[in-house]
């Protein structure tokens, strides 16, 4: 069973730039998560969507927005760029929410110059 | 909002030694669940503990979730190269607070 799929997995963007990462879970999880990872401050959650719906938010700025599609496709989006986006960006899956494990993808990362 | 607290930050510990990280709830936690992340890679999902008292293992590497379902931990015995990583705890109800790990590190 294919495992949880994101695209790109690397990325350089400009400051001020914008970007689109996706995110593709595990077939039949309709809980999908995203967070951002750097050596400063560990893992961060962005947010949470379960069957279409933003269950959850994190505690970033509106630059960072998010949806989920009827497949339960995710993708999170980032506009105007700063150094300090820089970061691994994880996205996450789970048949149910609130019980079961996340099964993580092995991320985008983004670097801004 | 709780806050789940782990101790330590970093480990070092000969291969063979025994390794322990710990994590510290403010308030009863439902359950945790434990991720390790190898170097350069993604977090995997280890187990998930529910009940109090609830001990569970997965060859060397036993859990244990507190009676009063405040704390966890993760014991693992006779380390090898393979252990090398970042282990973390949740609590999955509350994604926004997602410890910043133990990092393990094994000196051959």
């Amino acid at each position: 069973k294919a495992g949880v799929t994101q695209t790109p997995r690397y990325l350089i963007k400009t400051r001020g730039q914008q970007v689109t990462l996706s995110c593709s879970p595990i077939s039949g999880h309709r809980s999908v998560s995203w967070y951002q990872q750097t050596p400063g401050q560990g893992l961060q959650f962005l947010f949470e969507y379960f069957s279409e719906t933003q269950r959850n938010k994190g505690n970033f700025p509106g630059r960072f927005s998010g949806r989920q599609f009827s497949n339960s496709r995710s993708e999170m989006n980032v506009s105007t760029l700063e150094l300090g986006d820089s970061a691994l960006y994880l996205c996450a899956s789970s048949l149910a929410d609130r019980v079961y494990g996340y099964t993580f993808g092995s991320g985008t990362r983004l670097t801004v110059v | 909002g709780q806050q789940v607290m782990q101790i330590p930050q970093y480990q070092h510990v000969q291969e063979g030694e025994d390794f322990t990280t710990y994590c510290n709830s403010s308030t009863t936690l439902s359950n945790i669940q434990w991720y390790k992340q190898r170097p350069g890679g993604h977090p995997v999902f280890l187990i998930q503990l529910v009940k109090s008292g609830e001990v569970k293992k997965q060859k060397r590497l036993t859990f244990q979730f507190g009676e009063a379902k405040k704390n966890s931990s993760l014991h693992i015995t006779a380390t090898q190269t393979t252990d090398v990583g970042t282990y973390f705890c949740w609590n999955r109800d509350d994604k926004i607070i997602f410890g910043k790990g133990t990092r393990l590190h094994i000196l051959p």
